[in-house]
């Protein structure tokens, strides 16, 4: 029962283009959505955040997208570089402080090519 | 400016021997987590921790068992190490006026 899905294992840009992510989740009760940015061997980091009372949140060249009644976000990336390159997470949780559950994605893999 | 270590980065071990990982963290955050990736999987939440000794279970949990006896430091064991326990193995921290969690480096863990 996967509460958090990412349906693109992998997803192929050129750089300079958009690069789309996206996300599905099945629990209503999510209020708090992040992205995670992992390089090999390195542990996640954290790359954005979205309260389920906005529907967009920008931070430079990456925005995330949150469609409460698809159960649906996004995270654009524009316009992507070759740095980019990595396996991004999606997670969502029952509130944004505090003791949190992360539920996680399966992780799209993304390539930037020049 | 590592707030939290993991050691250690990479263990191979022996069906059926005790494997401990550390995670040590010094931003004396209050909350704890051992998740595992694997492909297909993404990360799982194995065990978690919400203070010194209040430990409790995740998601994926047979097999492991956690004891945190300091803030800092967060010990996930294995009691009888499987193969179905190679994984990559992340500790993270959270805080209570930040979302979100920070992660450790993780220990690659393969069990021959």
């Amino acid at each position: 029962d996967q509460q958090v899905k990412q349906n693109s294992p992998s997803l192929s840009v050129q750089e300079g283009r958009i690069s789309i992510l996206n996300c599905d989740y099945t629990n209503s009760m999510f209020d708090y959505f992040l992205w995670y940015k992992k390089y090999p061997a390195e542990g996640p980091t954290f790359l954005i955040s979205i309260s389920s009372i906005k529907d967009k949140n920008e931070d430079g060249r990456f925005t995330v997208f949150l469609n409460k009644s698809a159960k649906h976000l996004s995270l654009h990336i524009v316009p992507s570089q070759p740095g980019d390159s990595a396996v991004y997470f999606c997670a969502a949780s029952e509130g944004n402080t505090g003791f949190q559950k992360l539920v996680f994605g399966t992780g799209t893999r993304l390539l930037v090519s020049p | 400016d590592a707030g939290i270590t993991q050691s250690p980065r990479h263990k191979v071990t022996e069906t059926g021997t005790p494997v401990t990982l550390r995670c040590h963290q010094t931003e004396n955050h209050r909350y704890m987590y051992w998740y595992r990736q694997d492909p297909g999987h993404g990360l799982r939440l194995i065990h978690y921790s919400y203070g010194v000794k209040d430990t409790d279970k995740g998601e994926v949990s047979d097999g492991y068992s956690v004891s945190r006896s300091k803030t800092e430091d967060f010990l996930l064991t294995l009691e009888s190490a499987t193969s179905s326990q190679t994984s990559v193995y992340f500790c993270a921290i959270s805080g209570i006026d930040v979302g979100g969690y920070t992660f450790g480096s993780g220990t690659r863990l393969t069990v021959v």
